[in-house]
């Protein structure tokens, strides 16, 4: 089944201790990005990635990191979460020739106290 | 990218068609109009597209206007399932910068028995 997972579903965690949100295709798809998603500001893209080695920046990528080092995988990196970084955050992925029909994954719901 | 807009809500019977409609007055001749939707906090899922045509698929029809300043998307026979966020988006369709999907306040449709 094509499709994107996302772990962990949800996380709690404290400020300043670094967490990981993995993110996985099995769809061969070229284009990765992240997003997040906040009650009254839509979805926000972080970071994208065009293909292996290359990433940039979306829309806010201040507290983030990223890398491209497989195909399927587009890891997020939170190195020292703070509180305005909780949130819902969406990893999708998509093929080159229709770059507009992303997949989205379920979804990583976390909470920074 | 062109920018949208939406009702920020609607109600539909279940069994009936759905209308949703969408304005964008400043569409340039180079983008497409593309409908997603969002199932309650689930990622977005891809419905349909289309440039000046109208479109069908499995899901749901896309009329666009002739002037292309607006469109409607029907779902021919709404179902309690079809209940979600319905986001219009405009954008070119190669890869604009980031491979960015710009995601408004969309229509929350409320189908009802």
């Amino acid at each position: 089944e094509a499709q994107v997972t996302q772990n962990p579903r949800y996380l709690i965690t404290v400020t300043g201790k670094k967490l990981t949100v993995t993110c996985s295709q099995n769809m061969n798809h070229e284009y990765m990005s992240w997003y997040r998603q906040d009650p009254g500001l839509g979805l926000r893209q972080i970071y994208y990635s065009m293909n292996v080695e290359v990433t940039d920046k979306g829309d806010v990528p201040e507290g983030y990191k990223v890398s491209r080092k497989e195909k399927r995988n587009f890891p997020l990196i939170l190195e020292s979460p703070s509180p305005n970084q909780t949130s819902l955050y969406f990893c999708a992925s998509s093929s080159r020739g229709r770059s507009y029909e992303q997949y989205f994954g379920p979804g990583t719901r976390l909470t920074v106290t | 990218d062109a920018k949208t807009t939406q009702p920020p809500s609607m109600d539909c019977a279940e069994g009936r068609a759905a209308n949703l409609p969408c304005n964008h007055s400043t569409i340039s001749g180079n983008e497409y109009v593309y409908w997603y939707r969002q199932i309650h906090s689930q990622g977005p899922q891809y419905i349909i597209h289309g440039l000046k045509n109208n479109e069908t698929n499995e899901m749901a029809s896309l009329i666009i206007t002739e002037d292309r300043k607006s469109s409607t998307l029907i779902l021919p026979h709404a179902t309690l399932r079809d209940t979600a966020v319905y986001y219009c988006i405009v954008r070119r369709s190669d890869n604009n910068a980031g491979n960015m999907l710009t995601f408004g306040g969309g229509t929350r449709l409320m189908v009802k028995p």
